[in-house]
């Protein structure tokens, strides 16, 4: 099967400036997460959906990040504007499960490296 | 606050030796923990899954165990090889809510 897709791979972009990543989980997955990962860190949950609705979005910063999952199936994260502090790694996460809180399997995608100047 | 420990300083060992990898954590009682393998410039790779009832779980030569006294999991790779270099996370849901979290990790690097 086909594993999860994101694009782009890498983006620079100046602060202040807005950027936007996409991700399409594996077909019939309910669950999709986007995940920030700091150079030496574990990854950090941004934003949950189960299909199209968010479950946990408490450590998303709202002022500045915003996600939506059209449809249950693909996903965008955008980032307007951008600061220095954001530069990660941005991976995307989909699992089959549609049991809230139920153990899982979580498939990531490559990840959008993001570098903010 | 709930808090996943492992070892961020790397891991050298001799190929053939089995490495033994730690995840500590606090304040919680997670019903089940992962271990995720990465590799540079990808995303984690699912592995082993074990829950808060098993002791020990085996795949091919991983062992992961669960100690809910002691709060801790041991991941250990035996026989292992140079293709066993990697970052290896673990990751427990959180108490009273569906997601994850994840250790810093613990970057293992088998020398020839």
């Amino acid at each position: 099967e086909a594993g999860v897709a994101q694009s782009p791979r890498y983006k620079i972009i100046e602060k202040r400036q807005s950027v936007a990543f996409w991700c399409n989980p594996i077909s019939g997955h309910a669950t999709l997460y986007w995940y920030q990962q700091i150079l030496g860190q574990g990854p950090k949950l941004l934003i949950q959906f189960q299909n199209n609705g968010v479950v946990d979005d408490s450590q998303l910063p709202k002022d500045r990040f915003s996600a939506e999952r059209l449809k249950g199936v693909d996903s965008t994260l955008k980032i307007q504007p951008a600061k220095l502090e954001d530069s990660a790694v941005y991976l995307c996460a989909s699992s089959f499960q549609t049991l809230a809180g139920a153990a899982d399997t979580q498939y990531f995608g490559p990840g959008t490296r993001l570098t903010v100047l | 606050s709930q808090k996943i420990e492992q070892n961020s300083e790397a891991l050298n060992i001799q190929e053939g030796k089995t490495a033994t990898l730690t995840c500590n954590y606090t304040n919680y009682s997670p019903a089940y923990l992962q271990w995720y393998r990465q590799d540079p410039g990808r995303g984690p790779v699912f592995l082993l899954l074990i829950r808060e009832n098993e002791k020990e779980k085996r795949k091919e030569r991983l062992k992961v165990t669960f100690d809910t006294t002691l709060k801790q999991s041991l991941f250990h790779i035996t026989a292992s090889q140079p293709a066993d270099s990697a970052t290896y996370l673990c990751a427990l849901p959180t108490s009273g809510t569906y997601k994850y979290i994840f250790g810093t990790g613990t970057r293992l690097k088998v020398l020839a």
